[in-house]
């Protein structure tokens, strides 16, 4: 099956700056790249993702690419506020049908004041 | 707009007990509904997986099963708790459309085997 690894584990930025969390996946027919953020005792919320067709995406402050040759992925989080310190997960899957998702390790954002 | 909610929202066990755990989604017909499992500090691991009412498919066996009664809930049972189940099981859904792929996970509920 897909195995998705992910780093850093821990990060830790100054807040105002840029953070950024890289992924790599192996399977070449994974097509759809979701990022979730998942504070203390609470679920995962989806907060971006990026299809197969598409190279880079951006909502806000938040910008993933995507390299299909390489087979990596990448979150960047521009202009970090407190809020943003939390648990970020990727994760790969090939899209259609039911999803089997399969997630990274996760990283642990720590923003700095 | 859909809800998911799951039940109960905590449980405490002891080893060798049964358990059930509910999730139940309104809003939406026909979703794909997914369960996962969450060690504490530890990644989300796809445990089963169903694209329509009386069919799952299992990903990992953890000695869990998993039914989908109805279109709107799924169920994910043991007859025997292992101290290995603890941790925290989340209910998905995503659209069930092709290219529908965005999951949603419901608030979850926490598990301690003793």
């Amino acid at each position: 099956g897909e195995q998705v690894e992910q780093l850093p584990s821990i990060l830790r930025v100054q807040e105002g700056s840029s953070a950024s969390i890289n992924c790599s996946y192996e399977d070449s027919a994974s097509n759809y790249f979701p990022w979730y953020k998942q504070e203390p005792g609470e679920n995962p919320k989806l907060i971006i993702d990026i299809r197969s067709n598409m190279e880079r995406k951006q909502i806000q402050e938040l910008i993933v690419l995507l390299d299909k040759k390489a087979k990596r992925f990448s979150l960047h989080i521009t202009d970090t506020q407190p809020g943003d310190s939390a648990m970020y997960f990727c994760a790969a899957s090939v899209s259609g049908g039911a999803d089997r998702l399969t997630f990274g390790k996760g990283t642990q954002l720590i923003i700095q004041p | 707009a859909q809800t998911i909610h799951q039940w109960p929202v905590a449980e405490i066990k002891a080893v060798g007990s049964p358990l059930s755990l509910g999730c139940t989604i309104k809003g939406k017909s026909s979703p794909n509904l997914y369960w996962y499992w969450q060690a504490t500090g530890g990644t989300l691991q796809q445990l089963f997986y169903s694209i329509t009412v009386g069919q799952v498919e299992s990903v990992v066996q953890l000695n869990l099963s998993a039914s989908r009664p109805k279109d709107d809930q799924f169920i994910l049972s043991t007859e025997k708790l292992l101290l290995s189940h603890s941790g925290f099981y989340l209910c998905a859904w995503s659209p069930g459309d092709w290219g529908g792929a965005e999951q949603y996970f419901g608030p979850g509920t926490r598990l301690t085997v003793l």
